[in-house]
């Protein structure tokens, strides 16, 4: 399971609550995405970033943040104005911010208290 | 934006036979088109692509098919087994972002 690691496989957020999902990565790849998941609805982007301390919003970015630091790191934060955070999120990465040949971590599973 | 269609929700095919998966696209400046495989409780995997100047293209048991003036692109796997049974997902590429489908869970019954 190498290559990019997501923390923790499950998570609870109580109302009003910010949560942070980890997400890390030792592929030496540029770019890294972070994509929510819900049941019939395919992935959907909330986030990418194709360089250190550079990041754009995605599809459906509302209730939510993210930073890159490092290269390695890309860590996203559901916020407590998200009001639908239940879903399985998904991050990624690939060479050269081209969102071409995603390698996916495998994934965190948020829920509601 | 891009929007992504993807057909059929779920598809139930027997060993041995075909399966057919379609998607077409919105944006005619999209080029780039692959396809991932997500095994239950898995991540999603990249299983084959296609770029906009390609027609075709295959790998073994798997093929995709594009047809840029229709907006359209399929998965055939033929020669299905029992360890094809996933949820498949095309997505298409514009400038850096990939849009996905909803995805087709593919239920291969011995």
């Amino acid at each position: 399971d190498g290559g990019i690691t997501q923390s923790p496989k499950y998570l609870f957020r109580k109302e009003g609550q910010n949560v942070t999902l980890s997400c890390e990565q030792n592929l030496n790849h540029d770019a890294m995405y972070w994509y929510r998941q819900d049941p019939g609805q395919g992935l959907r982007l909330i986030y990418y970033s194709q360089i250190v301390n550079d990041f754009q919003k995605g599809d459906i970015a509302e209730g939510y943040s993210v930073s890159r630091e490092k290269k390695e790191s890309f860590p996203l934060t559901v916020t407590s104005a998200q009001k639908n955070p239940t879903a399985f999120y998904l991050c990624a990465s690939s060479m050269k911010g081209a969102g071409e040949k995603l390698f996916f971590g495998s994934g965190t599973q948020l829920s509601v208290l | 934006g891009e929007n992504v269609e993807q057909h059929p929700s779920t598809l139930s095919v027997q060993e041995g036979d075909s399966a057919v998966i379609k998607c077409t696209y919105s944006d005619s400046a999209s080029n780039y088109f692959p396809w991932y495989k997500q095994e239950l409780g898995k991540r999603p995997q990249l299983i084959i692509d296609i770029r906009s100047n390609v027609g075709e293209k295959k790998d073994q048991r798997i093929a995709v098919t594009l047809n840029k003036t229709a907006k359209h692109f399929s998965l055939h796997i033929t020669e299905t087994q029992p360890e094809d049974s996933a949820v498949y997902f095309c997505a298409a590429k514009n400038d850096y972002k990939l849009s996905f489908g909803a995805g087709t869970t593919v239920t291969v019954r011995a």
